[in-house]
């Protein structure tokens, strides 16, 4: 089965560009990757997602490698409002309801 | 605007006493979802329902049952709650589609004493 493997914690100034990276090596050819972040004591909320190219949205970027074998969140400028935990998921093309959840990786941010 | 509700926030029950959590939607979403997090763990699927079709995960303990009544309205209830079935519940919705995005809750953290 495809998982995603995450760091457990990173650290970033304040105003400062945050990369996050998720590694999913078994990645089938029709899974689609998501970003969702969830806030202290708050349900997850989506970031972005994409299967292939590379996606923007007013949150963040999402970069793809070329073989899909790992993607990177950006957020472009980080404020205390974006310390999160940030999953990488998988979401199979194949299934309208399965998600599967990296362990997630905690961003810190430092004023 | 609130668009999937759950209440209670926080929940404290006894352990073996039945507990009920439920959540509503706004969104007019066809799937709807709930999840257990335990602390510093991803989510968990326990179930889901599409339109009225319910969907146990293979994992998910007998104890915990589920009702859909309408739309709108789910329904988690676990018949005999153990101090391993403290954690946040949470429920989301979403159109059917890999494409679809989740929308959340705020969660309701259970206690079990």
């Amino acid at each position: 089965d495809a998982k995603t493997t995450q760091p457990n914690s990173m650290e970033s100034n304040e105003e400062e560009p945050v990369h996050l990276p998720c590694n999913h090596s078994t990645i089938s050819g029709t899974d689609y990757i998501h970003w969702y972040r969830q806030l202290p004591s708050q349900g997850p909320e989506y970031v972005i997602h994409g299967l292939t190219s590379n996606v923007n949205n007013r949150m963040a970027s999402l970069a793809i490698a070329e073989d899909r074998k790992s993607s990177t969140l950006i957020l472009h400028r980080a404020t205390l409002r974006d310390a999160a935990v940030y999953y990488c998921i998988l979401k199979p093309r194949d299934s309208n309801y399965q998600l599967i959840w990296g362990a997630g990786t905690k961003l810190i941010i430092k004023p | 605007d609130a668009m999937v509700i759950q209440n209670p926030r926080y929940q404290v029950t006894q352990f073996g006493k039945p507990v009920t959590l439920s959540c509503s939607q706004t969104l007019n979403h066809n799937v709807m979802y709930w999840y257990q997090q335990k602390s510093s763990q991803a989510p968990k699927l326990l179930f889901h329902y599409y339109d009225k079709d319910f969907n146990n995960e293979a994992d998910t303990p007998d104890n915990f049952q589920s009702r859909r009544p309408n739309t709108s309205f789910c329904f988690l209830d676990i018949r005999s709650p153990g101090l391993g079935d403290a954690a946040m519940y949470l429920c989301a919705t979403s159109r059917r589609g890999p494409n679809e995005k989740l929308f959340f809750g705020s969660g309701t953290q259970l206690s079990v004493l």
